[in-house]
């Protein structure tokens, strides 16, 4: 069965850099979230679209972006990098009105 | 405030040794509240929905459990494949995001 993709699945920037995450979600999907996990901690929600539209705002921080386009696959773009912004960044969707999420496999960023 | 608190934090288990895992919440509204075993790595997978209390799930060796105000995932004879972190999460009705606990970390010695 077809799964949430990430890619890239690692990533290296610099501080001050620009990265972009990118997520195709499972077929039929029409909602799409984004989470952050620092090392030994739980994922922290970020944002999340439905059909297009955000829908929730987390934690996100000011430097971060994201969408979702017409073909339903989600970019978070995140620029002036921190070391603190060195995480797992997990994408995950599903089918609103209180269906379960499924994860992609996340994209590791690193901050040096 | 919306919380959600799993315990123990880790556990540590002799293959066949069963044990429960908890997950106590105190929010406004559950529309849901899901289990997710996670590997070090590696995106959580899902294990179980569950919506009302008094609903149970099972799946191979696990079992789940909900009430008004915690769920359980029972592991009956746990085997070291069994060794992840499981996290629960729940969803609400006033939005569409998943708050996580903080897992438990569940060893399972040969």
């Amino acid at each position: 069965a077809a799964g949430v993709i990430q890619s890239p699945r690692h990533l290296i920037k610099e501080k001050r850099e620009t990265a972009t995450l990118k997520c195709y979600p499972i077929p039929r999907h029409d909602t799409v979230y984004w989470y952050q996990q620092g090392p030994g901690q739980d994922p922290q929600f970020l944002i999340s679209f439905y059909e297009k539209m955000q829908s929730d705002k987390g934690s996100i921080p000011d430097r971060f972006s994201a969408q979702q386009f017409s073909d339903y696959h989600s970019e978070l773009n995140m620029s002036s990098l921190e070391l603190g912004d060195s995480a797992l960044y997990f994408c995950a969707s599903s089918r609103t009105g209180g269906a379960e999420a499924f994860f992609g496999q996340g994209t590791r960023l690193t901050v040096v | 405030e919306d919380q959600v608190t799993q315990s123990p934090e880790a556990l540590r288990l002799q293959e066949g040794e069963s044990s429960s895992l908890n997950c106590s919440y105190t929010v406004s509204g559950l529309r849901g509240l899901f289990w997710y075993r996670q590997d070090p790595g590696k995106g959580p997978e899902f294990l179980f929905t569950l919506y009302s209390a008094g609903e149970e799930k099972e799946k191979e060796r696990l079992k789940a459990t909900l009430t008004k105000k915690e769920s359980f995932l029972h592991i009956t004879a746990p085997k070291p494949e069994d060794s992840a972190t499981y996290l629960c999460a729940v969803q609400l009705y006033t939005g569409n995001q998943f708050y996580f606990g903080t897992g438990t970390s569940l060893t399972v010695i040969p």
